[in-house]
Parts: structure tokens; C-alpha cells; sequence
């Protein structure tokens, strides 16, 4: 199965920054089938990109996603408040489907 | 709109039994594949299993297999989720799941339940 690991662990920054999200997988992940989601405290995972660099319905463009292969980035153009969260990485590109452990974005 | 909704979470002592139901709605529930995604308590998310729209097809995580059943009943709209055998290793938040946009299991997840909260503890 194709592993994820996500870096930073934790990220600290303050609003108005630029947050900058690693997910790394041990192998290719093919056709870019790489998604993120976001969870907050209490609530289900939200998607927030697919294929990549796909937003989903109704998200901020603010948020963008790219990269291909083993390597891809979320950023976060300008946090607001509520962008506070925990992120993940998930892979679909081949089964089982697989998440990375999760990147912390916490307010400095 | 859609909508999921968990239920049948609690606490279970080791090697015991709990059958979860995500209830449908809001969509043609027999149209789409169902997921069930766990999250440890302040852990990661963790995929468990997929069945096929019509219940023809179904796929396990290895942590799971020949412990967890997956099934479904169209008629109620409602996802289930057998789980035996069960260790504290399965103490988790349960999330039922699907996409919109794929009918196989390798896909991204934009519609999630709630949860419900299965505590194995003696």
C-alpha cells in the first residue's frame, strides 16, 4: 500500500500568512489521485481538493493544491481564522485507499 | 440535501460484537459505493471498507478483514457495518462516506457522516 507522510507536523502561523502543506508518498501516485481534507475539532473531514489541484464545491480559492508523482503541496494563500485545522492528504489512486498522518495548523 | 447519519456506537469489552448503520438520504443511495473511514481518538483517519452501489463487490482493510462485514439494504437506505472479534485497537470514531463523482472504490470521500464513537474497553 502507498504510504503518506505529511510535514510539517505542526504549523504555526498567524492570520494574513501564506501556510505551505507537504505530502510525500512512497510511490507514485498515479494520475495524480491525490486529494486533502480539512477537520476541525468535533467534525467530519471536509474535501478540499481532488485530482491534485481541484477545488471542491464551494471552497475559498485561497486554497490550492499541486504536484505529481510522489511529491504534492497544499497552500493556504492568505489564513483566516477559521482555517485554523488539522489537514490530510488522502491518495486514490490505487487500493486501499490511504491517508497521511495529518498535518496540525495551529495560530501563532 | 445529503445527508448521513451514523449510529450504533458504544462501549463493548474486548472480543465482543456492535453492528453500526449509516442511515441515507438526501440522494439515490442504491447509485453509489459507501465507505467506512475510522479515526482512533486524536489519531488519523484510517480507510476500513467499500461496497459497490449494488452490494456486488465488496473490500476490507487488512486490519479488519474476516472480523468486519460490510453490507447494505437498499430498501432501508441504510449502510452497515458487522464488526466482531473486536479489539481496543478498534476504538474509533466510525464515518460512512461516498463520492458523488466515482463508482469504484479507489476515489476521493465528499460527503461524510458524523460519526459514531465505538469504545472496546473492559
Amino acid at each position: 500500500e502507498i504510504v503518506l507522510t505529511q510535514s510539517p507536523g505542526t504549523l504555526s502561523l498567524s492570520p494574513g500568512e501564506r501556510a505551505t502543506l507537504s505530502c510525500r508518498a512512497s510511490q507514485s501516485v498515479s494520475s495524480s489521485f491525490l486529494a486533502w481534507y480539512q477537520q476541525k475539532p468535533g467534525q467530519a473531514p471536509r474535501l478540499l481538493i481532488y485530482g491534485a489541484s481541484s477545488r471542491a464545491t464551494g471552497i475559498p480559492d485561497r486554497f490550492s493544491g499541486s504536484g505529481s508523482g510522489t511529491d504534492f503541496t497544499l497552500t493556504i494563500s492568505r489564513l483566516e481564522p477559521e482555517d485554523f485545522a488539522v489537514y490530510y492528504c488522502q491518495q486514490y489512486g490505487s487500493s486501499p485507499l490511504t491517508f497521511g498522518q495529518g498535518t496540525k495548523l495551529e495560530i501563532k | 440535501q445529503v445527508q448521513l447519519v451514523e449510529s450504533g456506537g458504544g462501549v463493548v469489552q474486548p472480543g465482543g460484537s456492535l453492528r453500526l448503520s449509516c442511515a441515507a438520504s438526501g440522494f439515490t443511495f442504491s447509485n453509489y459505493g459507501m465507505h467506512w473511514v475510522r479515526q482512533a481518538p486524536a489519531k488519523g483517519l484510517e480507510w476500513v471498507s467499500f461496497i459497490l452501489y449494488d452490494g456486488t463487490y465488496k473490500y476490507y482493510a487488512d486490519s479488519v478483514r474476516g472480523r468486519f462485514t460490510i453490507s447494505r439494504d437498499i430498501s432501508k437506505n441504510t449502510l452497515y457495518l458487522q464488526m466482531n472479534s473486536l479489539s481496543t485497537e478498534d476504538t474509533a470514531v466510525y464515518y460512512c462516506a461516498f463520492s458523488q463523482y466515482c463508482s469504484t472504490s479507489s476515489c476521493y470521500l465528499d460527503y461524510w457522516g458524523q460519526g459514531t464513537l465505538v469504545t472496546v474497553s473492559s
